[in-house]
C-alpha cells in the first residue's frame, strides 16, 4: 500500500544535540513538507519541497535544516540552534502542480513526537 | 488576524445530535478547502474536500461561502467515535506550490 512513514515515532534529544527525523513516502508525490504542532495550536510549516534538490523555508525554520535528495525522502534536522524543539513533527506529501485549481490535498504521516531531556 | 479561524472548542454533544462547525479565511483569493479530522496523539487525515456548491458525504456536509469567507462542516446522528478534532483547511491561491494553512481547530466530544 503506498503511504509516508516517519521515524522515529518518539524520539529523545539531550540538550545541545543534532537529532534526525525521518520521512519516506511511496506515493509518487513530488511535493513533501514538514510541519511542527504544539499542544492546542495549529500546525506550522517548517520547510517544504517542490522537487528533488529543491526546497524553501516555511514560517518558523529557523533552528531546522532538511535535505531533498531522493524524490521519496524528506529527512529534517532539529539542530542545537532550535531552543525550544519538543512538539510533534509532522511530515506531508501531496501532487503538486504549478498554477493547478486542483483540489489537491496532503497526505501525512503518522508523526514523530521529540522531547527534549 | 490569523488566516484561518475557527472556534476551538470543545463541543460536548451527545449521541444522535446535529452539530456544526464554522471557519473564516482571510484570503478573498482562497481556492481549495478542506476539513481534515485529527484524533489525539495522531496525524491529521482528510475528511472531505469542500467545493463551491457545498457537498455530501453520508453524515457530514461542507459548505463553503465565499462572499462571506467562511467554511462550515455539519455533521448529524453524532456517534462516539465521531471524538476528535476537526481542521479547517484553506489552499490560498491557486499559483505557486500547492500550500495549505491549517485552522487550529475545533474540538469535539461525543457523548453517551
Amino acid at each position: 500500500d503506498g503511504g509516508i512513514t516517519q521515524s522515529p515515532k518518539y524520539l529523545f534529544r539531550k540538550e545541545g544535540q543534532n537529532v534526525t527525523l525521518s520521512c519516506e513516502q511511496n506515493l509518487n508525490h513530488d511535493a513533501m513538507y514538514w510541519y511542527r504542532q504544539d499542544p492546542g495550536q495549529g500546525l506550522r510549516l517548517i520547510y517544504y519541497s517542490q522537487i528533488v534538490n529543491d526546497f524553501q523555508k516555511g514560517d518558523i525554520a529557523e533552528g531546522y535544516s532538511v535535505s531533498r535528495e531522493k524524490k521519496e525522502s524528506f529527512p529534517l534536522t532539529v539542530t542545537s540552534a532550535q531552543k525550544n524543539p519538543t512538539a510533534f513533527y509532522l511530515c506531508a506529501s501531496s501532487i503538486d502542480q504549478a498554477g493547478s485549481t486542483s483540489n489537491y490535498g496532503y497526505t501525512f504521516g503518522s508523526g514523530t513526537r521529540l522531547t527534549v531531556v | 488576524r490569523k488566516e484561518v479561524e475557527q472556534d476551538p472548542g470543545p463541543f460536548n454533544v451527545p449521541e444522535g445530535a446535529t452539530v456544526a462547525f464554522n471557519c473564516t479565511y482571510s484570503n478573498s483569493a482562497s481556492q481549495s478547502f478542506f476539513w481534515y479530522r485529527q484524533d489525539c496523539r495522531k496525524e491529521p487525515k482528510l475528511l472531505m474536500s469542500v467545493y463551491s456548491s457545498g457537498n455530501e458525504d453520508g453524515r457530514f456536509t461542507a459548505q463553503l461561502n465565499r462572499a462571506s469567507q467562511y467554511i462550515s462542516l455539519l455533521i448529524r446522528d453524532s456517534k462516539l467515535s465521531d471524538s476528535a478534532t476537526y481542521l479547517c483547511v484553506v489552499r490560498p491561491f491557486s499559483g505557486g506550490y500547492n500550500k495549505l494553512i491549517f485552522g487550529a481547530g475545533t474540538r469535539l466530544a461525543v457523548h453517551p
